[in-house]
């Protein structure tokens, strides 16, 4: 196991089109988060599953984003019709529920999104 | 006011030099963490401290429960440690905000 993967690295949109970003977590980790980081800032919660269930979504979270773990296994966000404002890092990070104090997060690379 | 701060916001350090980073934090937590995160955006986690102190390598951290305040010292600073250092605390009540607030991160740049 590599760590958390997440895809694409960069995307460059237009404004007004939709895309998808997708995240891999450590494959027995059963907590995926998602995280958004815009420059000059720390990243800020967006949702978060417990396998495959969506447990928390913060209010960050508009109508145009949404997030699924179908299986349980992999995660993926999506943003539809998009927005100069969405442009930003989206962080995705795992963990194991009842390990997650003692060995805290996982994080991945990061997709970077900039709308144009 | 934000519920995790850090100070400096950016820190310039000369190859060598012993580096301290600041965290203060508002609410109550299970476990604070320090993550490194270089220009690519990737983040790792360096530490995660319930309480006391932890030590890897050339790195310190440090956290004091009743004060609500965390250190991240650097000893022998090298210009591979140019980053942004962020620490994020990990809500003792959980399940709000995914556990985890992060402060907005020390960019830290080291010059040979």
């Amino acid at each position: 196991d590599t760590g958390v993967s997440q895809d694409p690295r960069h995307k460059i949109t237009k404004r007004g089109q939709n895309v998808t970003f997708r995240c891999d977590p450590i494959s027995e980790h059963n907590r995926l988060y998602w995280y958004r980081q815009t420059l000059g800032q720390g990243p800020e919660f967006l949702t978060y599953f417990q396998n495959e269930a969506q447990l928390e979504k913060s209010r960050l979270l508009s109508d145009r984003f949404s997030a699924e773990r179908p299986k349980g296994s992999f995660s993926t966000l999506e943003i539809q019709r998009t927005e100069q404002g969405d442009s930003a890092m989206y962080l995705c990070a795992s963990s194991l529920e009842f390990s997650e104090a003692n060995y805290g997060y996982t994080f991945g690379s990061g997709t970077r999104l900039t709308v144009v | 006011k934000n519920e995790v701060e850090q100070s400096p916001q950016n820190l310039t350090a000369q190859e060598g030099e012993f580096i301290t980073i600041n965290c203060s934090y508002s609410v109550g937590i299970s476990a604070l963490h320090w993550l490194q995160q270089h220009p690519g955006g990737g983040i790792v986690s360096l530490f995660m401290l319930s309480s006391g102190k932890k030590k890897h390598g050339r790195l310190i951290a440090t956290i004091n429960i009743q004060e609500k305040h965390s250190s991240l010292h650097i000893t022998a600073s090298h210009p591979r440690d140019s980053a942004v250092y962020i620490c994020a605390v990990r809500l003792s009540y959980g399940g709000s905000q995914g556990n985890l607030i992060f402060g907005k991160g020390t960019k830290l740049s080291v010059k040979p």
